[in-house]
C-alpha cells in the first residue's frame, strides 16, 4: 500500500513548455486534490475531484488543466509553463470524513 | 475572502516543554478543522481534527481547542520533542464542499 504517489520528484521546465504531473492513490479514495505551495506559505487548491469523471476549480486554476483518468489517477497539466507556476505541487486524496492523504510532492521550476 | 490564518509565523521551544500554535480564522460557517505537520521536504501530514460542536480533543501529546466565540484554534503540544520540528498548518472545511483551506503555516524549532 504505497498510499499517494507523485512523479516526477523534480522538473525544470523553459517558460513555454507544457508537461503533466502525475498522481496515484491505491486506496481507493473517491476524491482527489491538486495543491502548489509557494514559499513560506499554505497551500492553495488548484483544482480538485471528487469522484471519477468529475472535477472542479479550486481557488487558483488559471494555466492548468486536469484529468480524472480513473479512480485511482489524477494529472495536472500545464499547458503554457510560466515562471509564476514555479512551486511545490503536491497531490491529495480524501479518506472517509475530510482527512486528506498528501503525496511527497513534486518540486517545479519554471526559468 | 474568508481565510485562516495564524498568529505567530515561527515558534522556539525547549525539548521537553509544551508548544501552543495557534490560528485564527474567519468564517464562522466552518464545521471541521484539521492540524497538518509537514517536515521539510514531504506532504503534510494529519495530526488531529476536531469538529465545530467540540471544544476539545486529545490525542497522543496533542490536544486541539477550538473556541469558536473568537474564532481561534490552537494546537498544543506536550513534552515537545526533536520530531516535532516542523511546519504546522491549521485548515478549515466549510459545508460539505470536501475542500479545505490553509493557513499560511507555524515553525515550530524545538532547542535541545
Amino acid at each position: 500500500n504505497a498510499g499517494v504517489t507523485q512523479t516526477p520528484k523534480f522538473q525544470v521546465l523553459k517558460t513555454g513548455q507544457s508537461m503533466t504531473l502525475q498522481c496515484a492513490q491505491d486506496m481507493n479514495h473517491n476524491s482527489m486534490y491538486w495543491y502548489r505551495q509557494d514559499p513560506g506559505m499554505g497551500l492553495r487548491l488548484i483544482y480538485y475531484s471528487a469522484s471519477e469523471g468529475t472535477t472542479d476549480k479550486g481557488e487558483v486554476p488559471n494555466g492548468y488543466n486536469v484529468s480524472r483518468l480513473n479512480k485511482r489517477e489524477f494529472s495536472l497539466r500545464l499547458e503554457s509553463a510560466a515562471p509564476s507556476q514555479t512551486s511545490v505541487y503536491f497531490c491529495a486524496s480524501l479518506a472517509g470524513g475530510y482527512e486528506q492523504y498528501f503525496g511527497p510532492g513534486t518540486r517545479l521550476t519554471v526559468t | 475572502g474568508e481565510s485562516v490564518g495564524l498568529h505567530l509565523p515561527t515558534l522556539s521551544v525547549q525539548e521537553g516543554d509544551n508548544s501552543i500554535i495557534n490560528c485564527a480564522y474567519s468564517n464562522s460557517a466552518s464545521d471541521y478543522f484539521i492540524w497538518y505537520k509537514q517536515e521539510s521536504g514531504k506532504g503534510p501530514q494529519f495530526i488531529i481534527d476536531i469538529r465545530s460542536n467540540m471544544d476539545k480533543r486529545q490525542g497522543q501529546r496533542v490536544t486541539v481547542l477550538l473556541n469558536k466565540t473568537v474564532k481561534h484554534l490552537s494546537l498544543q503540544i506536550a513534552a515537545t520533542q526533536p520530531g516535532d520540528s516542523a511546519v504546522y498548518f491549521c485548515a478549515e472545511n466549510i459545508g460539505s464542499s470536501y475542500k479545505l483551506i490553509f493557513g499560511s503555516g507555524t515553525r515550530l524549532l524545538v532547542r535541545p
